[in-house]
């Protein structure tokens, strides 16, 4: 069974620094990927950024970046420069090879930016 | 406009009514799911569907039903409501042919059982 695991239930980080939000991972797939979500006060959930399980380097999108360590199942993400609106839960998510494809959700990383 | 509305966005229910929650998506895109959220467990899919004719269950499809009436569009149904069905309900759809078939989600609905 596939596992998502987000050690981290609250994080807070001072406006313009970076800040990890940690994700380990758990299945005996071989081909599988990785995603992070936002989801701010307001509810929706938004996507931010994928990695699949075969990408030789590290997926960035903006100010986000994942860093994957394939051996040690972990796909931490990485916000640069935090800003006032990152403010949210952060979900880590995975999703199987074959079947559903269903994503299997973390239970989430609430982060406060600071002023 | 947003690409997946859902509608309605808030609803409050009394137990044992029947009601719909009803998803359409205007990114073309081939699947769609819906899944709940409750505090503390995250997300958990309810039904799936890979096109009009393929329907499937999720981890928690007791007392939902689900129809595609077209590839844009696909509702939840609870048959006969009850308390512990109180949650947020999204909706998501995703591209087959993407790379990481990443999917996306509406802005959700709340549901209350009372």
């Amino acid at each position: 069974a596939q596992k998502i695991t987000q050690t981290q239930p609250g994080m807070f980080v001072q406006e313009k620094e970076a800040v990890t939000l940690d994700c380990t991972y758990d299945t005996s797939d071989p081909s599988y990927g990785l995603f992070w979500y936002k989801q701010p006060s307001s509810g929706e959930m938004i996507f931010l950024i994928y990695q699949g399980s075969y990408d030789q380097q590290n997926a960035t999108e903006g100010r986000y970046s994942l860093n994957f360590q394939k051996a040690r199942k972990s796909a931490n993400l990485v916000i640069s420069a935090s800003q006032l609106g990152d403010s949210a839960m952060y979900f880590c998510a995975m999703r199987g090879s074959g079947g559903s494809e269903k994503l299997v959700f973390g239970k989430g990383t609430k982060l406060t930016v600071n002023p | 406009d947003a690409d997946v509305t859902q509608t309605p966005r808030n609803r409050i229910t009394k137990t044992g009514k029947r009601i719909m929650l009803e998803c359409s998506q205007t990114k073309g895109h081939d699947r769609m799911y819906w899944y709940r959220q409750d505090p503390g467990l995250g997300l958990r899919l309810i039904y799936y569907s890979f096109d009009v004719k393929d329907i499937n269950k999720g981890e928690i499809s007791d007392g939902y039903s689900v129809s595609r009436q077209a590839q844009a569009k696909f509702s939840l149904s609870l048959e006969s409501a009850i308390p512990n069905q109180t949650a947020l309900y999204f909706c998501a759809t995703s591209d087959s042919g993407s790379v990481g078939n990443e999917q996306f989600f509406g802005p959700g609905t709340r549901l209350t059982v009372l």
